[in-house]
């Protein structure tokens, strides 16, 4: 069974970081883009970032750039985005969810993890 | 960015009615389109992919059609299962871009 499992959300000051992390199973992780997918409360849905299966390249939303950076660890089968220079704008649960190959679609997608950002 | 306009924002609709939902793309997506259900509380499941294929698992009722810029999720014989948002995306061009979502209810 295909699971992906988010940890690290949580309350953080406008300004400060935060990492959060994807753990993955149930599939050959090295296989798949991987991408992370933002929503704020009671909004839609927001594409934040995605890396290729290897980690050779990644592509982010415009509102990120310079500030939040993925990446992943296939040894440990893992996804991470680490988030700088928090706004109260990225408040928001952080989906984690897997690419089909050579589509911009996701098939599967993680629980979620709030980040809220306030002082 | 593609903008993706969906309607609409909001349906209810009584157990066993056929509900269509409609998506609006700003410009041609050739069909790189999916449809996403989110239902209260869990994260998003992909119902549909490439305008008209099913996903595995997803129940027959389900269907999607479409070309261009215009295109529309059809349920048929509604089930209180069915009960959830309903988001569009495109995947033609970076960045994909979702719908605002349509909330299906119960009559």
């Amino acid at each position: 069974e295909v699971q992906l499992v988010e940890s690290g959300g949580g309350l953080v000051q406008p300004g400060r970081s935060m990492k959060l992390s994807c753990a993955a199973s149930g599939f050959t992780f090295n296989n798949y883009d991987m991408a992370w997918v933002c929503q704020a409360p009671k909004k839609g849905l927001e594409w934040v970032a995605t890396i290729s299966y290897d980690g050779s390249s990644t592509y982010y939303r415009d509102s990120v750039k310079g500030r939040f950076t993925i990446s992943r660890d296939n040894a440990k089968s893992t996804l991470y985005l680490q988030m700088d220079s928090l706004r109260s704008e990225d408040t928001a649960t952080y989906y984690c969810a897997r690419h089909v190959p050579n589509f911009g679609v996701m098939d599967a997608w993680g629980q979620g993890a709030s980040v809220t950002v306030s002082s | 960015d593609i903008r993706m306009t969906q309607s609409p924002a909001s349906l209810s609709a009584s157990l066993g009615e056929t509900v269509n939902i409609e998506c609006l793309a700003s410009e041609d997506i050739y069909s790189d389109l999916a449809w996403y259900q989110q239902k209260p509380g869990k994260s998003p499941q992909l119902l549909i992919y490439n305008a008209n294929s099913l996903q595995n698992g997803v129940p027959s009722r389900f269907s999607g059609s479409g070309s261009g810029t215009q295109y529309s999720l059809k349920i048929n014989s509604l089930q209180s299962e069915d009960v959830a948002t309903y988001f569009c995306q495109q995947y033609n061009n970076y960045p994909p871009t979702f719908g605002g979502g349509t909330k299906l209810e119960l009559k």
